[in-house]
């Protein structure tokens, strides 16, 4: 349950607010992913990265940043958000995408982020 | 790219029944097929996994089935409990080594 921490749990925010939210994992891996989980789109993958490198977005609007600084952290920069994208963010890590046995994602336990 | 279909959206069952959830696939490449359990407010979590060269594979009460021609896969919990009550959702990852999630199948199991 602690291999994959998220901060904040609880977030927030007005339309003008900047916040960032944060990702760690403590398992040695080296691909990391952002996810949206709302009720119409269950889970939107958003961001990838492998080896501190992006490999994926999957058409973010620029309100979302991300940033992943090495391979045990990750943010995700808002700002400038709408209503709409009041939902639970999730982070998740795999230890090497495309190597058999190591495809598993860990999810974090996701930052409820909801935008006045 | 890959798209992944799952049904039922909705399965309400009586304790001790089994439960059935299914999910289709497009992306031949695709072979490594997970299935994650998330119940009301935790994180998803990995509950059974299947790889392409593999038709079943069973853990307790779990159980997933793969027809590759047919492209789909199915998760089975037989003797359901009011623990199993979450969401199960299916991921497909193929090719791009990035997962392709389904919609989700919420589980209600009723003692």
């Amino acid at each position: 349950e602690t291999g994959v921490t998220q901060t904040p749990r609880h977030l927030v925010m007005g339309m003008t607010n900047k916040k960032s939210l944060k990702c760690e994992q403590h398992l040695g891996h080296n691909a990391m992913y952002w996810y949206k989980q709302s009720a119409k789109k269950p889970l939107e993958l958003m961001f990838v990265y492998n080896f501190k490198e992006q490999t994926e977005n999957n058409s973010v609007p620029s309100r979302f940043s991300p940033e992943c600084p090495n391979s045990s952290h990750l943010f995700l920069h808002l700002h400038t958000l709408q209503p709409e994208d009041s939902a639970l963010y999730l982070c998740a890590s795999s230890q090497d995408p495309g190597l058999a046995g190591t495809d598993t994602q860990y999810f974090g336990p996701g930052t409820r982020l909801t935008v006045l | 790219g890959e798209n992944v279909e799952q049904h039922p959206s909705t399965l309400s069952v009586q304790e001790g029944d089994s439960a059935v959830i299914k999910c289709t696939y497009s992306d031949s490449a695709s072979n490594y097929f997970p299935w994650y359990k998330q119940e009301l407010g935790k994180r998803p979590q990995l509950i059974i996994d299947i790889r392409s060269n593999v038709g079943e594979k069973k853990d307790q009460r779990i159980a997933v089935t793969l027809n590759k021609t047919a492209k789909h896969f199915s998760l089975h919990i037989t003797e359901t409990q009011p623990e199993d009550s979450a969401v199960y959702f299916c991921a497909s990852t193929g090719g791009s080594y990035i997962p392709t999630f389904g919609r989700g199948t919420s589980l209600i199991v009723h003692p």
